[in-house]
């Protein structure tokens, strides 16, 4: 199961784009990259998920390296709201097994001055 | 939208009681988990099951046993409670393969 690493914090101003980086260098060919995160006395929501390139949606979009060893989580014009932090984690798509553990890491924390 | 439940919301227990936190998913998801966190931390797996009448340890599960009895509900349980072991405690699910994590609203406990 692949470990990650992230940036501790990262400050922001409103309207500002933010990429936050995720570091996932044992990643297997079986693991696929989610990102949630967090805001205080709220459980994680998730924001998207990727397995390799480009992937958009409507809150975010995520850029995957060609080794998949590194993925960047952009997020377009920050509000006040998007304070939070931020979790990248991986996890093997194969039914059952430690695989499938979900282990969160200590996350980036976004603050967002105005 | 997948719903997950705990119950209770909150729960003050007493030290060396026993004290169990429930978790009940809709969503017919194979996975469920077992989080904890402690203030100012991040979440930390205790047991996750991806089968009824199984149970995985996660990286913190001494101290703490599960029980997934159907595939729709997944326990915590603290047989011992400890003063170390107040925290929110968060039950999630998900389906199997691709499939994102749907968390419950989280259960408060204290241990005094």
């Amino acid at each position: 199961l692949a470990k990650t690493t992230q940036p501790p914090s990262m400050e922001a101003y409103e309207g500002q784009e933010v990429n936050v980086s995720c570091s996932h260098t044992n990643i297997a060919t079986s693991e696929y990259i989610y990102w949630y995160r967090q805001v205080p006395h709220q459980g994680p929501q998730f924001i998207i998920q990727g397995y390799k390139d480009y992937v958009v949606n409507e809150v975010a979009s995520l850029f995957i390296s060609a080794d998949r060893k590194l993925s960047t989580l952009s997020l377009p014009w920050v509000s006040l709201r998007d304070a939070a932090v931020y979790y990248c984690i991986v996890t093997d798509i194969h039914y059952g097994g430690s695989g499938n553990k979900l282990i969160f890491g200590t996350g980036t924390l976004l603050s967002v001055k105005p | 939208e997948a719903a997950v439940t705990q119950s209770p919301r909150s729960k003050v227990a007493v030290t060396g009681g026993k004290v169990t936190l429930s978790c009940h998913q809709t969503n017919n998801h194979d996975y469920m988990y077992w989080y904890r966190q402690d203030t100012g931390h991040g979440l930390r797996l205790i047991h996750y099951s991806y089968v009824a009448d199984s149970t995985e340890k996660g990286d913190i599960p001494d101290g703490y046993k599960a029980s997934r009895p159907s595939q729709e509900n997944f326990s915590l349980i603290l047989e011992l409670a400890s003063l170390s072991q107040t925290a929110v405690y968060f039950c999630a699910s998900r389906g199997s393969g691709k499939e994102r994590l749907f968390f419950g609203h989280g259960t408060k406990l204290s241990v005094l």
